[in-house]
């Protein structure tokens, strides 16, 4: 799978859209883009997926560009809930690739603070 | 969304005693389910991949003797750490692919074990 580039941290005022980048230069033409969060000791949280054409669902938009060698997650509104370590991982998401494929990489992530 | 119970959530035990972690996907069923390792302030680590009905497969560096996994059923699969050691002292995250759903992979909420 492709290897992702994201900055360490980030901070974002509560109410104020959060824009998280993810270089990922080395994507192939199957490999979808996968963003994931984690809470403080939880599981990582499912938020949105896409191949090239831009993502919104009930969490988040996903922007990505046309070459697809980097995307942004956008929480639109970010309220002190989404304070959280937000994953970007690249993979393969052929469903005839066998188990293995569905397997996640992650890497460090982006610490989100979500400032009150 | 799907749902995926990790139980317990948390376990504190004596060096040398095995400790069992159950995974249960509570409305779907999960032919593979995949478990990870969390250490303090680091990414997630894939430690094996769990098919219903056959051996896992450990990733490279795994002990499968010390972690051993048991995927009897489309909706339960357990990781027993056996003889656990204070180097062993880590949060486990399970997750499951729905079978018939897109890529996407649902977590638990995490088993933080410590060993004494």
């Amino acid at each position: 799978d492709a290897k992702t580039t994201q900055p360490t941290s980030m901070d974002c005022a509560e109410g104020r859209a959060a824009n998280l980048p993810c270089n990922h230069s080395t994507i192939s033409g199957n490999e979808y883009v996968y963003w994931y969060r984690q809470i403080h000791s939880q599981g990582p949280q499912y938020i949105i997926h896409g191949l090239k054409n831009n993502e919104t669902n009930e969490m988040a938009s996903l922007i990505i560009t046309e070459d697809r060698k980097s995307s942004t997650l956008i929480l639109p509104h970010a309220t002190l809930r989404d304070t959280a370590v937000y994953y970007c991982i690249v993979r393969v998401g052929n469903v005839y690739s066998g188990a293995g494929s569905y397997q996640l990489t992650f890497g460090k992530g982006t610490k989100l603070s979500v400032i009150p | 969304g799907a749902v995926v119970s990790q139980h317990p959530s948390r376990v504190i035990c004596k060096s040398g005693t095995s400790v069992k972690i159950e995974c249960r996907s509570l409305d779907f069923q999960a032919t593979t389910m995949f478990w990870y390792r969390q250490f303090p302030k680091q990414s997630l680590m894939l430690m094996a991949t769990s098919n219903e009905g056959s051996k896992a497969t450990y990733e490279q560096g795994v002990e499968k003797d010390k972690f051993l996994i048991n995927h009897a059923s489309l909706t339960l699969s357990t990781l027993t750490v056996t003889s656990a050691h204070p180097e062993d002292s880590s949060f486990y995250i399970c997750s499951a692919r729905e079978d018939r759903r897109e890529e996407k992979l649902f977590f638990g909420s995490g088993t933080q074990l410590s060993v004494l």
